[in-house]
């Protein structure tokens, strides 16, 4: 069975690091994209970008390119999304998926990962 | 303002049929695949439609998505209550990024 499990809420200061991270079990780690998707409180969806860990190919939506890191660790099946420097319009739930159907790298995230949410605030 | 352009709210009773659209461009819908996701409350989104009209394995039939030009459709039949939620269209953009609708939020009367 395909799972993505991503770490606990987070509390965080402006100013501050964070990286949240997703664990993947049950198909190939390595062959298969995964991504980020942001939803901040009350609004609709938002992709962030996504990571191939077979190669470590990363792509970024130009909305968050230089804002956040993405990366993957394939020796533990986890992805990672990562903040150097937290500001609190970053107060968002963040999804991990796996885009598993339709057109590759820009195809559909079939599964998804419960939600991690950051809150960020002085 | 998302460059996928949905419908707030849709609604309809129990038994009907319901559609919501998505509207795009040449860059993003008129060139590629268009996905469909739904959202229950408080929960991850599932994608209900991928490539335009497929269905993922376990999706039922009742939901059906279309695409002409640069826009695309999603519809619910023999509408349930538990498909009240919201609806997020998505398509691959020649800006190097896939771009989500605003979201639809489906009331059942």
């Amino acid at each position: 069975e395909v799972q993505l499990v991503q770490s606990g809420a987070e509390v965080k200061r402006p100013g501050e690091s964070l990286k949240i991270s997703c664990k993947a079990s049950g198909y190939s780690f390595t062959t298969s994209w995964i991504g980020w998707v942001r939803q901040m409180p009350g609004k609709g969806l938002e992709w962030m970008g996504i990571i191939y860990p077979g190669d470590s190919d990363t792509r970024y939506s130009p909305s968050f390119q230089g804002q956040v890191t993405i990366s993957a660790d394939k020796s533990i099946s986890t992805a990672y999304l990562q903040w150097s420097s937290l500001k609190a319009s970053d107060t968002a739930i963040y999804y991990c998926g796996r885009l598993g159907l339709g057109d590759g790298s820009r195809g559909g995230f079939d599964y998804w990962g419960q939600g991690n949410l950051v809150t960020v605030s002085s | 303002q998302s460059v996928l352009t949905q419908p707030p709210s849709a609604s309809g009773t129990p038994g009907q049929r319901v559609t919501i659209s998505c509207s795009g461009s040449s860059s993003n819908i008129g060139s590629n695949y268009v996905y469909w996701y739904q959202q229950l409350p408080g929960t991850a989104p599932k994608l209900l439609i991928y490539n335009n009209n497929q269905r993922p394995l376990g999706v039922p039939d009742r939901f059906s998505g279309s695409k002409s030009g640069t826009s695309a459709s999603l519809a619910i039949s023999g509408l349930r209550s538990e498909d009240e939620a919201d609806y997020y269209c998505a398509a691959w953009d020649d800006s190097l990024s896939v771009l989500f609708g605003g979201g639809t939020k489906l009331t059942v009367l």
